[in-house]
C-alpha cells in the first residue's frame, strides 16, 4: 500500500540548467498538487493536476515553471533554466478525487541550485 | 488575501507535558481546517475538521475548530520526544482544492 512517491529525494542543478521532479499518486488517486516549500517559509501551492488536465495552476511563477500529469506515468514539474531563487523543497501531494479533501503528501525532493 | 497564523512559532516543553498549539485564519469561503505532522519528510496527514464544535481525537492528540472565532487548536497530551515535530495548519476553499498553510509551529520535547 504504497504512499506518495517522489523522486529524486535530492537534486543537485547548477544554475541554467534544467530540473525534472516526479511524482507518483498514491494508488487509487487521480489527483495531484504540488507544493514548493522556501527556507524558513510555509508550504505554498503551485498547481492542481488530473490526469491530462491542468486544473488549477494560480501559485506557478509564470516563466520557466511547467506541470504534466500524463495518461501513463508519473505527473513531472520541470523547471528551466534554474536560478539559485529556485532551491527549496518541492512537495506533491494526491487526492483520491474532486471533492476529497485529505491530501497525501510524498517525502519531497530538495532542490539545489548552484 | 487568505491568511492562516499559527502561534506560536516555536515550543519547547518537557515529556509528559500536555502543548496546545493553536492556528487562526481569514479566508474567504471557508470549507475546512487540516493538521498535518512534518517530520524530516513527508507532511503526515493528522485531522480534517468541518464543523464547528466537534473534538477529533486520536490517541493523546485531538484537536477543535471554532468557525464563529476563525481558530482550531491542536492538543496534545501526555507528550513524547517522537512528538517533536513542525505542526501544520491549512485551510481550504469551498470549491477548490488547494491548500493555504500557516507557516508552522516547531514543537521540541526535550526528555
Amino acid at each position: 500500500n504504497a504512499g506518495v512517491m517522489q523522486n529524486p529525494r535530492h537534486l543537485v542543478r547548477r544554475r541554467g540548467q534544467e530540473a525534472r521532479l516526479r511524482c507518483s499518486p498514491m494508488k487509487g488517486h487521480s489527483h495531484v498538487y504540488w507544493y514548493r516549500q522556501l527556507p524558513e517559509e510555509g508550504l505554498k501551492f503551485m498547481v492542481y493536476l488530473q490526469k491530462e488536465n491542468i486544473i488549477d495552476e494560480s501559485g506557478m511563477p509564470k516563466e520557466r515553471f511547467s506541470a504534466e500529469f500524463p495518461k501513463e506515468g508519473p505527473s513531472i514539474l520541470r523547471i528551466q533554466q534554474v536560478v539559485r531563487g529556485d532551491s527549496a523543497a518541492y512537495f506533491c501531494a494526491s487526492s483520491l478525487n474532486r471533492g476529497t479533501y485529505e491530501q497525501y503528501f510524498g517525502p519531497g525532493t530538495r532542490l539545489t541550485v548552484t | 488575501e487568505d491568511k492562516v497564523v499559527q502561534s506560536p512559532l516555536s515550543l519547547v516543553v518537557h515529556e509528559g507535558d500536555t502543548v496546545t498549539l493553536n492556528c487562526s485564519y481569514e479566508v474567504t469561503n471557508f470549507r475546512s481546517l487540516l493538521w498535518y505532522k512534518q517530520e524530516k519528510k513527508a507532511p503526515t496527514f493528522l485531522f480534517m475538521l468541518t464543523s464547528s464544535g466537534i473534538e477529533k481525537k486520536s490517541g493523546r492528540l485531538s484537536s477543535i475548530l471554532d468557525k464563529k472565532e476563525l481558530f482550531s487548536i491542536l492538543n496534545i497530551t501526555a507528550t513524547q520526544t517522537g512528538d517533536s515535530a513542525v505542526y501544520l495548519c491549512a485551510v481550504i476553499h469551498e470549491g477548490a482544492q488547494k491548500l493555504v498553510f500557516g507557516q508552522g509551529t516547531r514543537l521540541t520535547i526535550n526528555p
